[in-house]
């Protein structure tokens, strides 16, 4: 089975842009969640999508949005980009409630 | 966000010594946890996992061990080997934000040879 793909893996924005971001979870997994990686904060929720839906948010301004799609991959989109958004932006999926998350490598964005 | 402002720490290890990373959880309601490894350039890797109604649970070579009273969990390596250098997570599924898991700072895990 293949694993949790994350695309691209780099990306280079300058501020005011905005970024989509992509991902594929493990097949047969309906469960997707993102997390921010920062050296200054460690691993941050931003949210978790199953069925199409959000199911739960983390504590990030509305710049921040995903989506999910009807075969589970997910897009995350952050508009107006600053540079304290520069970060790994990891991707995870899971079968079932309760059960362990499965991560991708992750997109390195780096804001100029 | 839920984390803190963080200074990684780090542990050092010689080369087949045993090694026990720790990680103190904030939800006294949280009933799944998990460790990770995360390598450089990769995403997280899951190691092991336990569930409230247990204190200990062994993988190969890794012991997890859960101490709910304070709130504490470890993670313990036998012979630990070069490949094991890289930075430890916990990760506990926190209740109270529905099904979301929070990740502890993180350890840095260096294997000297």
């Amino acid at each position: 089975k293949a694993g949790v793909t994350q695309t691209p893996r780099y990306l280079i924005k300058t501020r005011g842009q905005q970024v989509t971001l992509s991902c594929s979870p493990i097949s047969g997994h309906r469960s997707v969640s993102w997390y921010q990686q920062t050296p200054g904060q460690g691993l941050q929720f931003l949210f978790e999508y199953f069925s199409e839906t959000q199911r739960n948010k983390g504590n990030f301004p509305g710049r921040f949005s995903g989506r999910q799609f009807s075969n589970s991959r997910s897009e995350m989109n952050v508009s107006t980009l600053e540079l304290g958004d520069s970060a790994l932006y990891l991707c995870a999926s899971k079968n079932r409630e309760n059960e362990k998350l499965f991560f991708g490598s992750g997109t390195q964005l780096s804001v100029l | 966000g839920e984390s803190v402002g963080l200074h990684l720490p780090t542990l050092s290890v010689q080369e087949g010594d045993n090694s026990i990373i720790n990680c103190a959880y904030s939800n006294s309601a949280s009933d799944y946890f998990i460790w990770y490894k995360q390598e450089s350039g990769k995403g997280p890797q899951f190691i092991i996992d336990i569930r409230s109604n247990m204190d200990k649970r062994q993988g190969q070579r890794v012991t997890v061990l859960l101490n709910k009273t304070v709130k504490h969990l470890s993670l313990q390596i036998a012979a630990t080997q070069p490949g094991d250098s890289a930075v430890y997570f916990c990760a506990e599924n926190y209740r109270g934000y529905g099904q979301n898991f929070v990740f502890g700072p993180g350890t840095r895990l260096s294997v000297l040879p």
